[in-house]
């Protein structure tokens, strides 16, 4: 596809369980990061993938969280024993390469997780 | 401290009238980049418009403009001539770091209504 995929777009889990999201980036788009957007609140980052490699994991609220990128592509990040705080909409967003001369990033639309 | 500062948690604007949304930044990183990025009612967000660290003049994007006064650490958005689809959460963000090691931070973001 042209855009950042995400799925599922909506999750709704119980509390305990474990749940994993899904990133598939625009093809060629080496950077990728995840964000967690809560009711009517910013962006909050949790990790930053270049290529496969993730330098910067300082953002994962905790240990339950985990992330993945596998070729180059596609991420998953997994939220074990989730809690109702994980309730938030995790977006995507990917882009081709790092520093000042690319003109933006592209987001997916998200994937609204409910924890019940 | 907070890298990104958005100090409008709302505003109400009359439309066809301009409207600026403020942003300070911290880094002490001297190539960053700055984005603003618009969120409306559907959650997806869409790029604006982006400022490099090192561009001599201000961004400019159809009606959308970006006063960056480097001294300041501020990059503010104008919007001319506001329509009612302007209406949304309105968030500015930096990137700063080297290849494989950059980060994307966002501020807590300005939500905009436009009045007819």
């Amino acid at each position: 596809g042209a855009g950042v995929s995400q799925s599922p777009s909506n999750k709704v889990t119980e509390k305990g369980k474990d749940v994993e999201l899904r990133c598939d980036p625009i093809s060629g788009h080496t950077a990728l990061y995840w964000y967690r957007q809560s009711l009517g609140q910013g962006l909050e980052f949790l990790i930053y993938f270049q290529g496969n490699s993730a330098p910067d994991k300082s953002g994962l609220p905790s240990d339950r969280f985990s992330a993945e990128r596998t070729g180059g592509s596609v991420s998953t990040l997994t939220i074990q024993r989730t809690q109702q705080e994980d309730s938030a909409v995790y977006l995507c967003a990917s882009s081709p390469w790092a520093r000042a001369q690319y003109y933006g990033y592209t987001f997916g639309s998200g994937t609204r997780l409910t924890v019940v | 401290a907070q890298k990104i500062t958005q100090t409008q948690p709302g505003m109400f604007v009359q439309e066809k009238e301009a409207v600026t949304l403020d942003c300070t930044y911290d880094t002490s990183d001297p190539s960053y980049g700055l984005f603003w990025y618009k969120q409306p009612s559907s959650g997806e967000m869409i790029f604006l418009i982006y400022q490099g660290s090192y561009d001599q003049q201000n961004a400019t994007e159809g009606r959308y403009s970006l006063n960056f006064q480097k001294a300041r650490k501020s990059a503010n958005l104008v919007i001319s001539a506001s329509q009612l689809g302007d209406s949304a959460m309105y968030f500015c963000a930096m990137r700063e770091g080297n290849f494989g090691n950059e980060k994307l931070t966002f501020g807590t973001g300005t939500r905009l209504t436009i009045i007819p």
